[in-house]
């Protein structure tokens, strides 16, 4: 069974762009969560999607977004690009959501440079 | 805003001998998780641990839960090279409802041949 997907893995935008993330999960995970990675803050939870509904979103601006599709593969975006936003953006996947215990299983990451 | 603090922040031991990792957090749990990353690539899910849990074993992974005290141990034994990596504990205090899985710094681990 495949594993988690994420395209790009490498992107590099201007401060004031928008970019957009993808991530494919596991065939039958219906839960994607995103996370934000960074040598300062450390791991930071972004939001979750199940069943293609946000379904909790972490301490971010409104800057960032996401959406989760039919067929469970989610995007996030990222509005107005800022230096601070240079990062490994990791999506992770799982059966159900986080609540039920699922074990999450994370894509290899795209990394984000700001310049 | 973490929840989960490592100690030690880095580890650093000869192959054979056996590492361990803690992990404090403040508030209460549903369940506690423990994740490897090797060189910024993806995490992978070592084990799960309830909060009416206290100790559970994954080959030669173990790891404790002291509720009470907020604290979790992750034990590697007889450990080899390839264990060269950080080591993340995850905190998820969402309760029935929707929450979120808040990571800890991690503590990085060295295994010289």
């Amino acid at each position: 069974k495949a594993g988690v997907t994420q395209t790009p893995r490498y992107l590099i935008k201007t401060r004031g762009q928008q970019v957009t993330l993808s991530c494919s999960p596991i065939s039958g995970h219906r839960s994607v969560s995103w996370y934000q990675q960074t040598p300062g803050q450390g791991l930071q939870f972004l939001f979750e999607y199940f069943s293609e509904t946000q379904r909790n979103k972490g301490n971010f601006p409104g800057r960032f977004s996401g959406r989760q599709f039919s067929n469970s593969r989610s995007e996030m975006n990222v509005s107005t690009l800022e230096l601070g936003d240079s990062a490994l953006y990791l999506c992770a996947s799982s059966l159900g959501p986080i609540r039920s215990y699922n074990e999450q299983f994370f894509g290899p990451g795209t990394r984000l440079t700001v310049l | 805003s973490q929840q989960g603090e490592e100690d030690p922040q880095a580890l650093s031991i000869q192959e054979g001998e056996n590492a361990t990792m803690n992990c404090s957090y403040k508030t209460s749990i549903n369940n506690l998780q423990w994740y490897r990353q090797n060189s910024g690539r993806g995490l992978v899910h070592l084990i799960l641990i309830r909060s009416n849990e206290r100790e559970k074993h994954s080959g030669r992974l173990r790891v404790t839960l002291d509720t009470s005290k907020k604290s979790s141990s992750l034990l590697i034994t007889a450990s080899r090279a390839a264990d060269t990596a950080s080591y993340f504990c995850a905190t998820y205090a969402g309760g029935t409802s929707y929450g979120k899985l808040t990571f800890g710094q991690g503590t990085i681990l060295t295994v010289h041949p």
